[in-house]
């Protein structure tokens, strides 16, 4: 199984909600990351997960804030978003965290803020 | 400032036909070289990928050329179907982690 889940498919949310986004894999891979993609352009990363420890944040805003509760299991917490936050969010995992781990990414959370 | 440069933008080639994505890098610290192919709506997935200790790998109809002197590297699709049609996107990742630095990423159209 290769398969790398995400719930929900679509959310829309107000400026002065709070959301979270969650990612599953079964795969027992001990890294994950959270990127951000906006139409037409690459994924962007925002964190990374190493055996449940956060290993890398890119500078991200702290309306986003992550949470990894074990190792198959990834959210990120919404809360105060902008219109300009509105993209696909992509969740991915790879066995390890080191060079030619190969990262399988889920379908996406698409985010509408409004 | 964009570590790996892709291009062209957008392709359109016939069926049966080879499609070209090239990528650039300037970054000698990166150490591994995957290619993502994503469909409208879905999340990436790895095509394939390359360690710069060999020049070429092939896996079925895609293969990857990989020129470490210049520091360029590129994905060739041989016999392009309508199913390939897609956005392609090159990554590199250094040797000190697994952060994936993206390319611009390719908009291919094959036309039946």
């Amino acid at each position: 199984d290769t398969e790398v889940t995400q719930t929900p498919k679509h959310l829309v949310m107000g400026m002065t909600n709070k959301k979270s986004l969650k990612c599953e894999q079964h795969m027992g891979h001990r890294a994950m990351y959270w990127y951000k993609q906006k139409a037409k352009k690459p994924p962007e990363l925002m964190f990374v997960y190493s055996y449940e420890k956060l290993s890398i944040n890119e500078s991200v805003p702290s309306r986003f804030s992550p949470e990894c509760p074990n190792s198959s299991l990834l959210n990120l917490h919404l809360h105060a978003l902008q219109p300009e936050d509105s993209a696909l969010y992509l969740c991915a995992s790879s066995q390890g965290f080191g060079v030619g781990y190969e990262q399988y990414f889920g379908p996406g959370t698409r985010l509408t803020v409004t | 400032q964009q570590q790996v440069k892709q291009s062209p933008q957008s392709l359109i080639v016939q069926k049966g036909g080879i499609s070209i994505i090239n990528c650039a890098y300037e970054n000698t610290a990166f150490d591994y070289f995957p290619w993502y192919q994503q469909f409208p709506g879905k999340g990436p997935a790895l095509l394939i990928a390359i360690r710069p200790d060999v020049s070429e790998k092939k896996e079925g109809r895609f293969t990857i050329s990989f020129n470490k002197s210049a520091k360029q590297f590129s994905l060739h699709i041989m016999d392009s179907q309508p199913g390939d049609s897609a956005t392609y996107f090159c990554a590199a990742s250094p040797n000190t982690g697994n952060q994936f630095y993206f390319g611009t990423g390719t908009s291919l159209t094959v036309i039946p």
